[in-house]
């Protein structure tokens, strides 16, 4: 398994500011992801964080918005860029050592625009 | 039709009770399959990998039905500690491919 973990668990920010959200992993993962989860809803994915390259990002979601930085195997950030109230939600981060394998999520990062 | 599909429930069952989800995926080339657990408020946790010889774990048992596309999960002797959300999560492109597809989840309510 890989211990995941984020940094802030939680913040409250004003609208039109932007967060960076940390996202530590205790042992190499080939690959690392990035989902958002509304209370009672499914996870979505954000982009997948690609290690010394630009992030691969999903449908509805865009560089600017969400840039995503993945300087090695281990560590992973993504902004939250001038941010509304839409953007309140938990912010997770996966990793993921080989295809095919399962992934493992840190804790989340709560987020409250106001 | 969704790629993932599960009954989002809830399941409301008395502690000791056997209970079972379904969930149905779209993509025929999936090659891996898992049930995840996300209690509330918290992140999303594997409970088990599913292989197609079927699979146990204690008191779990994942089966996974590739001529019908689904996959299924019983939870025998029921304890309050396993209520939760149980998620169906697929890897839907096959070989080579890292994404998997995460189902909406089934609640599930263990009552006293």
């Amino acid at each position: 398994s890989a211990v995941i973990s984020q940094k802030p668990s939680r913040d409250i920010c004003q609208r039109g500011t932007s967060l960076t959200i940390q996202c530590q992993v205790d042992s190499q993962v080939t690959m690392m992801f990035w989902y958002r989860q509304q209370p009672g809803q499914s996870l979505t994915l954000i982009a997948t964080a690609n290690q010394g390259s630009e992030a691969t990002y999903e449908s509805g979601f865009v560089i600017d918005k969400f840039p995503i930085s993945r300087p090695n195997l281990t560590f992973s950030t993504l902004t939250v860029s001038n941010m509304s109230p839409e953007d309140s939600s938990i912010y997770l981060c996966s990793g993921q050592r080989g295809y095919q394998e399962t992934q493992y999520f840190g804790p989340g990062t709560r987020l409250l625009v106001l | 039709r969704k790629e993932v599909e599960q009954d989002p429930g809830p399941f409301n069952v008395p502690e000791g009770a056997t209970v079972a989800f379904n969930c149905t995926y779209s993509n025929s080339a999936s090659q891996s399959f898992f049930w995840y657990r996300q209690d509330c408020r918290k992140e999303p946790k594997l409970l088990m990998s599913v292989y197609s010889s079927g699979n146990e774990d204690g008191r779990f048992t994942a089966q996974l039905n590739r001529a019908s596309q689904y996959i299924s999960l019983l939870i025998r002797d029921s304890k309050l500690s396993d209520s939760a959300t149980y998620l169906c999560v697929v890897n839907p492109s096959g070989a080579g491919s890292y994404q998997l597809t995460f189902g909406k989840g089934t609640k599930l309510s263990v009552i006293p």
